[in-house]
């Protein structure tokens, strides 16, 4: 059973830093990974999507990466701002069942 | 607008009633989901269907009964709700090698 765990669980940076956001997963033998923003009362909004071929992503100021064989991928956002609040949601998609298995999120707080 | 829609937005409802929530994506999309969050903001799957055909059907209390009409919609019946029922509720569609698109969410409250 594909289990995921991302941390940290919160984060508080002030503007303007680099950081990165962690997801893990315990079976390799995923199709894809894809990162989400959840805003307060608000439905999922896509970020990037990394097939299992590929290793990374780049979408303006973020950047997934993504290595199955240690289960890891990393969200960086570059250059944070107040705007990038939000929860940062990573989901992985499994190969047979079609299923994805999100992990609890990190909420992120971006300080003027 | 291309997306998913879901109806209504908020319900709130009585414990013992029936209620259904509609969903419907505009994508073309072969895939729909129902998914769960809880007020711990867990997200977790509860039905997929594939062209009409379920496909997921996770371990849901049978009072929750998804309907497909055609591929462009899923609709989630629920009976007799309890309190344990009130969460947000989000339908999502895919396409083969895609990923998600999700709607906006329906908070159902059970009082």
């Amino acid at each position: 059973k594909q289990e995921v765990t991302q941390i940290p669980a919160a984060l508080s940076v002030p503007e303007g830093e680099n950081l990165v956001l962690n997801c893990s997963f315990t079976d390799s033998a995923i199709y894809n990974l894809q990162w989400f923003r959840q805003d307060p009362g608000k439905g999922l909004t896509s970020l990037l999507l990394i097939q299992s071929s590929q290793r990374e992503q780049t979408s303006g100021r973020l950047n997934a990466s993504l290595d199955k064989s240690s289960g890891r991928s990393t969200l960086y956002i570059a250059a944070s701002q107040p705007g990038d609040s939000a929860t940062y949601l990573c989901a992985v998609r499994d190969t047979n069942a079609g299923k994805s298995t999100f992990g609890d999120g990190t909420t992120l707080t971006v300080k003027p | 607008d291309t997306a998913v829609s879901q109806t209504p937005k908020y319900l709130v409802t009585q414990m013992g009633n029936d209620k259904s929530i509609k969903c419907e994506q505009n994508l073309g999309h072969d895939t729909m989901y129902w998914y769960k969050q809880d007020s711990k903001k867990f997200l977790k799957i509860m039905f997929s269907y594939n062209n009409k055909e379920l496909i997921i059907n996770e371990t849901v209390p049978n009072r929750f009964s998804p309907k497909s009409p055609d591929k462009a919609h899923l609709n989630l019946h629920i009976n007799s709700l309890e309190l344990g029922d009130s969460a947000v509720y989000f339908c999502a569609s895919s396409q083969a090698g895609q990923g998600y698109t999700f709607g906006s969410g329906t908070r159902l409250t059970v009082v």
